[in-house]
């Protein structure tokens, strides 16, 4: 039973638009809500997090809404660029304790010029 | 990336034999963590540490052991390879529990 889904194995976008990444989760206990990027041949890198006190986050170019009564949380990339481009992972933990986190398969964002 | 070493990046070995991963810190932070990653899938939490001979199962802790004898370093071992843990591995530390992981750049194991 996959705790943490993103349901797109990839998405595509123009550069300037908007991307927008889900991640639905079904464990009500998770509180802690990241999301990481990740380019081939590196490790992850923490993008953006999020609480279960707040619905909404940003930095910069990228926002993490969450919806708790959905168990649904999407990150917002405005404007995309085509650095932007890689696989980003939603990651969920419970009580703050990001380091037993549980990760979503991953979405490969693709952003084209 | 937050001064964290994986050796080695590459390896190949045979089914049965053992095998050690390293993870290297500079950054002397307390939490460390070995996940793996397959390909499509996200990362899965393998072991951790909370301090130095302080360590605990993850996840998917079967056919793998970890050692943890100095804040720096943080070794797992695969006691007895096999095909199903081919796959690439990372390393990731943080200074609390509440803050985000910074990863290493992952050892690539293939078991033959």
């Amino acid at each position: 039973d996959q705790q943490v889904k993103q349901n797109s194995p990839s998405l595509s976008v123009q550069e300037g638009r908007i991307s927008i990444l889900n991640c639905d989760y079904t464990n009500s206990m998770f509180d802690y809500f990241l999301w990481y990027k990740k380019y081939p041949a590196e490790g992850p890198t923490f993008l953006i997090s999020i609480s279960s006190i707040k619905d909404k986050n940003e930095d910069g170019r990228f926002t993490v809404f969450l919806n708790k009564s959905a168990k649904h949380l999407s990150l917002h990339i405005v404007p995309s660029q085509p650095g932007d481009s890689a696989v980003y992972f939603c990651a969920a933990s419970e009580s703050t304790n990001a380091g037993k986190s549980t990760f979503g398969d991953g979405t490969t964002l693709t952003v084209k010029p | 990336d937050a001064g964290i070493t994986q050796s080695p990046r590459h390896k190949v070995t045979e089914t049965g034999t053992p095998v050690t991963l390293r993870c290297h810190q500079t950054e002397n932070h307390r939490y460390m963590y070995w996940y793996r990653q397959d390909p499509g899938h996200g990362l899965r939490l393998i072991h951790y540490s909370y301090g130095v001979k302080d360590t605990d199962k993850g996840e998917v802790s079967d056919g793998y052991s970890v050692s943890r004898s100095k804040t720096e370093d943080f070794l797992l071992t695969l006691e007895s390879a096999t095909s199903s843990q081919t796959s690439v591995y990372f390393c990731a530390i943080s200074d609390q529990t509440g803050s985000p992981l910074h990863f290493g750049n992952g050892t690539r194991l293939t078991v033959t």
